[in-house]
């Protein structure tokens, strides 16, 4: 079975600090990624995902993410993060058709 | 947009109960899944379906059954609702086909069982 793992599960940063989550996941075939956030309160929802190409995607709200296959990696970045990025952050995979498996999630605190 | 509503955002059941959760998406996605949120272990499959009456296990399926009657609705059913139960459930649905595989999330129901 595939498994993800996100090594940071709490990450408190003050406003302006950069930020970087880290996605491993285990599984040799072709697989879509994705970054999904749930904000305090509301439902999940899609960050940014990777399907092909371009192994650098950009997502909403200045999040972007690197697919780096050699690595089983599919690490968030964040330049300059503001306090409402507070959330927690979930990595996803999925190989084509088939069923999710999600990370335990990594909770974003920032600091004003 | 696609929108995945689910019956109640809290609900409060005494153990024994039998429980049904209900969730409806408006995007006539073929697939459709139900998970448990908690703290410390994120999101884990408990059943999902791929069209109107079939359903698939997924890690951890005991003591839950799914019913899956119209394309548009998934229902989960906790046959009798324990205390180890007590949770966010979270219903999804998705399309099918390259690249449209992509979950789109209800807002969770609550679940606390006395």
């Amino acid at each position: 079975a595939q498994s993800v793992s996100q090594h940071n599960h709490h990450v408190i940063l003050s406003e302006a600090a950069s930020l970087e989550l880290g996605c491993n996941y285990s599984y040799g075939g072709t697989v879509n990624l994705f970054w999904y956030v749930q904000y305090p309160g509301q439902h999940l929802q899609l960050l940014l995902k990777y399907f092909s190409g371009d192994p650098l995607v950009k997502g909403i709200k200045g999040f972007e993410a690197e697919f780096i296959k050699s690595k089983f990696s599919f690490n968030l970045r964040k330049p300059s993060v503001q306090w409402s990025d507070t959330a927690e952050y979930f990595c996803a995979v999925n190989a084509p058709g088939n069923q999710f498996y999600f990370g335990t999630g990594t909770s974003l605190t920032v600091i004003p | 947009d696609v929108k995945v509503t689910q019956s109640s955002r809290y609900l409060v059941k005494r153990t024994g109960e039998k429980v049904f959760l209900e969730c409806v998406q408006d995007m006539d996605h073929e697939n459709m899944f139900w998970y448990r949120q908690d703290p410390g272990l994120g999101l884990r499959l408990i059943y999902f379906s791929y069209d109107v009456k079939m359903k698939e296990k997924g890690d951890i399926p005991e003591g839950y059954s799914v019913s899956r009657e119209k394309k548009e609705r998934f229902s989960l059913i906790l046959e009798s609702a324990s205390t180890n139960q007590t949770s966010m459930y979270l219903c999804a649905s998705s399309s099918v086909g390259q690249g449209t595989d992509t979950q789109y999330f209800g807002p969770g129901t609550r679940l606390t069982v006395l």
